[in-house]
């Protein structure tokens, strides 16, 4: 059975802050690794990392995958209040569609 | 707003009902998923369609039954709900499963309030 675990499962720090969030996972036929920003509502997509894409930077937020220790993590710098919401980390193994999540890591960020 | 649309919001209904939920997305993606979410826990898979067709289904009670009416709406009819499946359900979308990894779009979610 696929498995994914996040940490820390909360975090509170303050506008400007620098954060790591960590994905580990367990999933046999690894396909994908996804990072999604999840606010009151809808979850929404940030990244995505394959064999063949295992860096993503989109302003603020970068990403990498480490195939080889089987971990993820997702960096935020500059953070802002805005960056407050669950962050989850899903993998896909070998059955496609099927996602698998972390718990998510909570991140809290005061002013 | 999200560009994957769930109707309704709010849903209270008792354990003897019948109800509907329903989602739309007009993005043309072909694959649409049910999760369900309890509080402060992850999105739960439930169903997956692709093309039209039930493809994964999560060993879900018979008490939820999903519908495809076609590539763009997907449905999930409830009937004799417990209280446990009170929860926030939600669907997405995707370009094509069959082609490998498709980030997922989501709705806004209908959370659910069994009495």
């Amino acid at each position: 059975e696929d498995k994914v675990v996040q940490s820390p499962l909360s975090l509170v720090v303050h506008e400007g802050d620098t954060v790591t969030l960590n994905c580990s996972y367990e999933v046999t036929n690894f396909r994908s690794l996804l990072w999604y920003k999840q606010e009151k509502k809808a979850p929404t997509f940030l990244f995505m990392l394959t064999s063949s894409g295992i860096e993503k930077k989109s302003g603020r937020l970068s990403s990498i995958l480490d195939k080889k220790e089987l971990f993820s993590i997702l960096n935020i710098t500059a953070t802002q209040t805005g960056d407050s919401a669950i962050y989850l980390c899903a993998v896909e193994g070998r059955n496609a569609g099927k996602s698998t999540f972390g718990d998510g890591t909570t991140l809290t960020v005061k002013p | 707003d999200t560009e994957v649309t769930q109707t309704p919001k709010h849903l209270v209904m008792g354990m003897t009902n019948k109800k509907s939920l329903k989602c739309e997305q007009h993005m043309g993606h072909r694959a649409m998923y049910w999760y369900k979410q309890k509080a402060k826990k992850p999105p739960e898979l439930m169903f997956v369609y692709s093309y039209e067709k039930l493809s994964i289904n999560e060993s879900v009670p018979s008490r939820f039954s999903p519908e495809c009416p076609n590539s763009s709406l997907l449905n999930l009819h409830l009937h004799a709900l417990q209280p446990e499946d009170s929860a926030l359900y939600l669907c997405a979308s995707s370009q094509d499963r069959g082609t490998g990894t498709q980030p997922q779009h989501f709705g806004d979610g209908t959370r659910l309030s069994i009495l």
